[in-house]
């Protein structure tokens, strides 16, 4: 079955901490997406990439670093100087164009 | 500044009980508005993607319109599993992706 996998689904970080989290989509899409979506808010852009080895910053990057070494793989490491990480992150694929973004599940991130 | 809201932000309504979903925007350049349904603890399901003005579209209970300048998703008698969160997205020009806050709608059977 075509999609996108995000792992793991739940993750907890001490403060101080650097985590990644994996997203993977076997879709052959070529333009790849990270959002942040916190109670009460609309989808905040983080990182995206429209092909690999190349990717831009969102809205709201700061904290957060990513890497394309893979058509397939878009991995997000959410380090120590972000402040606030207790969220919930999706990452999402497209087509380059005009067509819909498709999703996966998410990973819940919390900080103890 | 791209910018999309929604409204309501909360709707009840009982089983059967016909309503819509507004979402309004502003953007530089609209390739595309999308509509996504959202569980709670789960990524957004794709539901429609429209174009330009004057366009429909129709899934089950659920049809979206558009104008130049906001769309509705009208929900025909709706059931107890159409409790979800509905998002709204715009693309410009730049291939980036705006999404509203969500309509959370709960339908009482």
């Amino acid at each position: 079955d075509g999609g996108i996998t995000q792992s793991p689904k739940y993750l907890f970080r001490k403060e101080g901490q650097n985590v990644t989290l994996s997203c993977e989509q076997n879709l052959n899409h070529d333009a790849m997406y990270w959002y942040r979506q916190d109670p009460g808010q609309g989808l905040r852009l983080i990182y995206y990439s429209q092909i690999v080895n190349d990717f831009q910053k969102g809205d709201i990057a700061e904290g957060y670093s990513v890497s394309r070494e893979k058509k397939e793989s878009f991995p997000l490491t959410v380090t120590s100087a972000q402040k606030n990480p207790t969220a919930f992150y999706l990452c999402a694929s497209s087509i380059v164009g005009t067509t819909e973004a498709f999703f996966g599940q998410g990973t819940r991130l919390t900080v103890v | 500044e791209d910018q999309v809201t929604q409204s309501p932000e909360a709707l009840r309504l009982q089983e059967g009980e016909s309503s819509s979903l507004n979402c309004s925007y502003t953007v530089s350049g609209l390739r595309g508005l999308f509509w996504y349904r959202q569980d709670p603890g789960k990524g957004p399901e794709f539901l429609f993607t429209l174009y330009s003005a004057g366009e429909e579209k129709e899934k089950e209970r659920l049809k979206a319109t558009l104008t130049k300048k906001e769309s509705f998703l009208h929900i025909t008698a709706p059931k107890p599993e159409d409790s979800a969160t509905y998002l709204c997205a715009v693309q410009n020009y730049g291939q980036n992706f705006v999404f509203g806050p969500g309509t959370r709608l709960s339908v009482l059977p």
